[in-house]
């Protein structure tokens, strides 16, 4: 099983709500990431999870908040989101940080704020 | 901090044909490459890799190669087909350092 899940795969919110975008594998890999992209441009990196610890965050704002409950698991929270926040938001997964190992995406979770 | 350049930006080209998309990096210290292809609106897959010991990898009708020397990447795709109509983006990424390039959208022409 080489998938990656995000769910929800669309939402819409508006400035004041809180939600949470939810990613999953079960690969067993034990560096997992968020990433952030916009229409027509790269993804950028937000944050870098290594053995359920933040490993790099990218100077990412206060409103987007990660966790990392277990090895399987990894959450975006949001809140108090602006409308320049939507986005395509991807998930990807890695065996570890060291070493030459595939990096596997999710098929993300479409953003909408209002 | 490494810059990762992708030319050309798009192109299009007719079914059958032979062609070739690059990478270029500011940095030449590249760790490990990786490439994938995007369709809109999805994730990305992955499709080849290449280790820091590694030079040359292939798959099927691809085939991808990074010369350190020279910053440079290249990812040929033989008998293009309209299938592999997508955007294709490189990653030189090391322990903790990731760089996506600037995509290539290729269109092919049916």
């Amino acid at each position: 099983d080489t998938e990656v899940t995000q769910t929800p795969k669309h939402l819409v919110m508006g400035m004041t709500n809180k939600k949470s975008l939810k990613c999953e594998q079960h690969m067993g890999h034990r560096a997992m990431y968020w990433y952030k992209q916009k229409a027509k441009k790269p993804p950028e990196l937000m944050f870098v999870y290594s053995y359920e610890k933040l490993s790099i965050n990218e100077s990412v704002p206060s409103r987007f908040s990660p966790e990392c409950p277990n090895s399987s698991l990894l959450n975006l929270h949001l809140h108090a989101l602006q409308p320049e926040d939507s986005a395509l938001y991807l998930c990807a997964s890695r065996s570890g940080l060291a070493g030459g190992n595939e990096q596997f995406f999710g098929p993300g979770t479409r953003l909408t704020v209002l | 901090k490494q810059e990762v350049t992708q030319i050309p930006a798009a192109l299009s080209v007719p079914e059958g044909e032979n062609l070739v998309l690059n990478c270029s990096f500011t940095d030449s210290a590249i760790y490990n490459l990786q490439w994938f292809r995007q369709d809109p609106g999805k994730g990305l897959t992955s499709l080849l890799l290449i280790q820091s010991s590694q030079r040359e990898q292939t798959s099927g009708r691809l085939n991808a190669s990074l010369d350190k020397s020279s910053g440079r990447s290249t990812l040929y795709i033989a008998a293009s087909q309209p299938g592999d109509s997508a955007t294709y983006l490189c990653e030189d990424f090391g322990n903790e350092k990731l760089t996506f390039g600037t995509g290539t959208r290729l269109t092919i022409i049916p």
